[in-house]
């Protein structure tokens, strides 16, 4: 039982660039998400599906794009890197919503655009 | 809307010394659930507790030490006898359970605790 991976661990851009980072989950959980973390601003949701097929923005959406075509898979991509996304990306499941259970993250991926 | 604030932005202490991390939240929903998480230099988070809005009740688990009070928004978290592996960020955060809402999580901006030996 893995829980939630990530790929890539760390990863560099150049401005402009675009690229998908991977989230997978072995649970079986329908609620998966994505957390940008910021210095001095906590985890900050970008974009969340409640179930395959299924996505909705969070708080800081904008120059990022989900699909969710599994129950496994949560990929997050970054349609044209800018230095502002230079940031550590956490991708999340949990069996039910609303905090009725724990959140998992995943051990997280360093992104820096240049 | 929700928020939290965790208004300690770093504390240092010495091994042993005990140890409270504040936080204060903000919620309109009646039901709700907190959580503290825990992220170590190798950057994980790391799930501590979670706690719904009907649950005053304090927690302890080993040295750690939960204290929740509805009537001031607050959700503090003691370290008993810190020892240097506690060195961490540690994050509050608020899940809203009502209405429309996914329920996402809301972090405070984290409090730097550094043990020293």
């Amino acid at each position: 039982n893995a829980g939630v991976t990530q790929t890539p661990k760390f990863q560099v851009l150049k401005t402009g660039q675009s690229m998908t980072l991977q989230c997978a989950q072995d649970m079986n959980h329908e609620y998966m998400s994505w957390y940008r973390q910021d210095p001095g601003m906590g985890l900050r949701l970008i974009h969340y599906s409640v179930g395959a097929g299924i996505t909705d923005q969070g708080e800081v959406p904008n120059g990022y794009n989900v699909s969710r075509s599994t129950t496994e898979d949560f990929p997050l991509r970054l349609l044209s890197a800018a230095p502002s996304q230079t940031s550590v990306y956490f991708c999340a499941s949990s069996a039910y919503p609303g905090g009725r259970s724990e959140q998992y993250f995943g051990p997280g991926t360093r992104l820096t655009v240049t | 809307a929700q928020k939290v604030t965790q208004a300690q932005t770093e504390i240092s202490v010495v091994e042993k010394e005990d140890v409270t991390l504040d936080c204060v939240y903000e919620t309109r929903d009646t039901t709700y659930y907190l959580f503290w998480y825990k992220q170590p230099p190798s950057g994980e988070l790391v799930f501590l507790i979670r706690r719904n809005s009907f649950d005053e009740q304090n927690e302890i688990s080993g040295r750690y030490s939960w204290n929740f009070q509805k009537s001031t928004s607050s959700f503090n978290f003691t370290i008993t006898a810190s020892q240097v592996v506690d060195s961490a960020v540690y994050f509050c955060a608020l899940s809203e359970a009502g209405g429309t809402s996914y329920g996402k999580l809301t972090f405070g901006q984290g409090t730097i605790l550094t043990v020293h030996p």
